[in-house]
């Protein structure tokens, strides 16, 4: 069974400081997205990393992606209050059409 | 670019009715719509997958004559929610993935809360 597992499930941290998510997925898988999710909204498409060692950067957040490990990180860098939201990573299912989502991690920022 | 929008953002409904959400890509046409339900503070749950002109095929455990998903057009997928219950109260969300896409990235609408009394 494919699990996708993000890590934390939970991160609560000061503004100004650095902190980094994970995202383990059981299967082979050469894509893998991450979307941010603010309550009670729907998915914002963050970043797309398309092959082994993509590394993107947008503003305070940077995803990479080792398909040989299976791992995706999204590091946060200076964190501000405006970041906070839920963030999912998705695997990208080979051979299919599907999208499987990860569990997770609810970021509260604070002062 | 690739919007997608949903109709209606939010509706409360009687338990034993019917319910219809519509799911539209505005800017561009969809070979693929998903439709996925999240629960509170849970992850997405892929329900099924639909591609224009045929049938939807359905995730295991998800009743398809409970969830009846029609795609009647590039740009329009539709759920509807039949004989709804208590327990079908969710977030419904849907995306849809661009003709042509070299890979799976997929442009989510704004959700749907059902809410059944």
């Amino acid at each position: 069974e494919l699990k996708v597992e993000q890590n934390p499930l939970f991160l609560s941290m000061q503004e100004g400081k650095n902190y980094t998510i994970y995202c383990n997925y059981s299967t082979t898988s050469d894509r893998l997205y991450w979307y941010r999710q603010d309550p009670g909204k729907s998915l914002e498409s963050l970043f797309v990393l398309l092959s082994n060692g993509a590394v993107k950067q947008e503003g305070r957040l940077m995803a990479s992606l080792d398909t040989k490990a299976r791992l995706s990180t999204l590091h946060i860098t200076a964190a501000v209050h405006d970041l906070s939201a839920t963030y999912f990573c998705a695997v990208d299912l080979y051979n299919t059409d599907k999208l499987i989502f990860g569990t997770g991690t609810r970021l509260q920022v604070f002062p | 670019g690739a919007v997608v929008s949903q109709h209606p953002s939010r509706v409360i409904c009687k338990s034993g009715t019917s319910v219809k959400i519509e799911c539209r890509s505005l800017d561009f046409q969809a070979t693929t719509m998903f439709w996925y339900r999240q629960f509170p503070k849970q992850s997405l749950m892929l329900m099924a997958t639909s591609n224009e002109g045929s049938k939807a095929t359905y995730e295991q455990g998800v009743e398809k004559d409970k969830f009846l998903i029609n795609h009647a057009s590039l740009t329009l997928s539709t759920l509807t929610v039949t004989s709804a219950h208590p327990e079908d109260s969710s977030f419904y969300i849907c995306s849809a993935r661009m003709i042509g896409a070299r890979y799976n990235e997929q442009f989510f609408g704004p959700g749907t809360r059902l809410t059944v009394l």
